[in-house]
């Protein structure tokens, strides 16, 4: 069984100070993980993923998180917010290998303000 | 736009009513999903498809819920006789299958209410 669990339903940061998403995971094999972002109107999109090599991932516009395998936790961070980072994120858990059986969290709304 | 395209992209029927949805994807991927997305929680998977084979379809959510993909390449999700609780956001996405796991892209949704 695998499941995500984001600690935070909304974040609220102001522009150009960091961004921390917090993400723990439970999976009863090694996982892969991801975050994926979602802005208004538009479909789910990739951000970065975790599958098993660099426990640091860079992602797209800035964001990286970090496995922790001791922590069961995969936080997404940035070090500087902007305006176009308003999104809902989400955090996502899949079995390493095999078909692509996502497991959703409950998503963090993601608010900057200027 | 090459990306994974979804029809209607909102529906309001009645109760009782069947409704289905059309999802189009990225031409070269092989593998079809379909995922649910009810307010304030994320996607819930569905089901899927390697070409025009189904491969899991367990978690569809009754027997009211049907998919096909009879070419291996658009795909339709049917809900037979609509029920209030059927109401949410039917999200398609594809991929190919030599990625890695998770690498999936989304459609931008069929946003369903049932009256």
């Amino acid at each position: 069984a695998q499941s995500v669990t984001q600690l935070d339903s909304h974040v609220s940061v102001s522009e150009g100070t960091p961004v921390l998403l917090r993400c723990n995971y439970s999976s009863s094999y090694s996982p892969s993980l991801f975050w994926y972002v979602q802005h208004p109107n538009k479909g789910l999109q990739l951000l970065l993923k975790y599958t098993s090599a660099a426990t640091l991932v860079k992602g797209i516009n800035g964001f990286e998180a970090e496995f922790k395998k001791s922590e069961t936790s995969f936080h997404l961070t940035k070090p500087s917010a902007h305006m176009s980072d308003a999104a809902e994120y989400f955090c996502v858990v899949s079995p390493l290998s095999g078909y692509s059986t996502l497991t959703f969290g409950k998503g963090t709304m993601l608010l900057v303000s200027p | 736009d090459t990306g994974v395209s979804q029809d209607p992209r909102h529906k309001i029927t009645k109760r009782g009513q069947n409704v289905t949805f059309r999802c189009d994807p990225i031409s070269e991927h092989n593998r079809l999903y379909w995922y649910r997305q009810t307010l304030g929680q994320g996607p819930e998977f569905l089901t899927y498809f390697q070409n025009e084979a189904q491969l899991e379809k367990s978690r569809l959510l009754s027997d009211r819920f049907s998919a096909e993909r009879p070419k291996g390449s658009f795909s339709t999700l049917e809900i037979q006789r609509t029920e209030q609780g059927d109401s949410a956001m039917y999200l398609c996405a594809s991929s190919f299958s030599r990625a890695g796991a998770g690498e999936l892209f989304f459609g931008e949704g069929s946003r369903l209410t049932v009256l």
